[in-house]
């Protein structure tokens, strides 16, 4: 348990669908990731949100939508996406989102696009 | 821009033996951070080193922040089989961290 729970842990839907992605942290974190993690590659930073405001926008294609209402959840809305955006989405929470942070993972939603 | 490079990508050992993996960096930072992913979860912090030279233990790993600033190592002493996994070492300093691309360790008992 490491105090970032993330929904659903799985998730197929074609490319005209919408969803959503949801994290909750339970460590009273000021900040919140989201990252994308596709096979033999890095993971890659989406978005960062530090105090509910975005601080980072890694040039993420418009067709993700982020939401952080407050500190602890951290919303990803997805539409239209596509074939490439099959991928494992990870949800991570720090102190703050200044340097020498460590960040704590959920265990991520698998996404597979139709 | 930043770029970690990690090796080995992979490693296949056999349960008790020791094993040692490492990352250099093409720019200085101030931290290094060794995590490691089981399938079907998230990846877990192992080590956190703030300081050039810093050594630290955590049971059977040990991890150094190299004196360059550009290079870290991790060693696993007496490898058993829940060690398997991927290990990333991660870079920090800026506004964001750097992964590496990792090392899938596979333990036969």
């Amino acid at each position: 348990e490491t105090g970032v729970t993330q929904t659903p842990r799985h998730l197929v839907m074609g490319m005209t669908n919408k969803k959503s992605l949801k994290c909750e942290q339970h460590l009273g974190h000021n900040a919140m990731y989201w990252y994308k993690q596709s096979a033999k590659k890095p993971l890659e930073l989406m978005f960062v949100y530090n105090f509910k405001e975005q601080t980072e926008n890694n040039s993420v294609p418009s067709r993700f939508s982020p939401e952080c209402p407050n500190s602890s959840h951290l919303f990803l809305h997805l539409h239209t996406l596509q074939p490439e955006d099959s991928a494992l989405y990870l949800c991570a929470s720090s102190q703050e989102s200044t340097v020498n942070q460590p960040q704590h993972f959920g265990d991520g939603t698998r996404l597979s696009i139709l | 821009g930043q770029q970690l490079n990690q090796s080995p990508q992979s490693m296949f050992i056999q349960e008790g033996e020791d094993v040692s993996m490492n990352c250099t960096s093409s720019s200085i930072f101030n931290t290094w951070l060794w995590y490691k992913q089981d399938p079907g979860e998230g990846p877990v912090l192992l080590i956190a080193l703030y300081k050039a030279g810093e050594l630290t233990s955590n049971g059977r790993l040990t991890a150094q922040f190299g004196i360059t600033r550009k290079d870290s190592f991790l060693n696993i002493s007496a490898s058993i089989p829940s060690d398997v996994g991927i290990y990333f070492c991660v870079q920090g300093g800026s506004e964001k961290l750097v992964f590496g691309k990792g090392m899938k360790l596979t333990v036969n008992p």
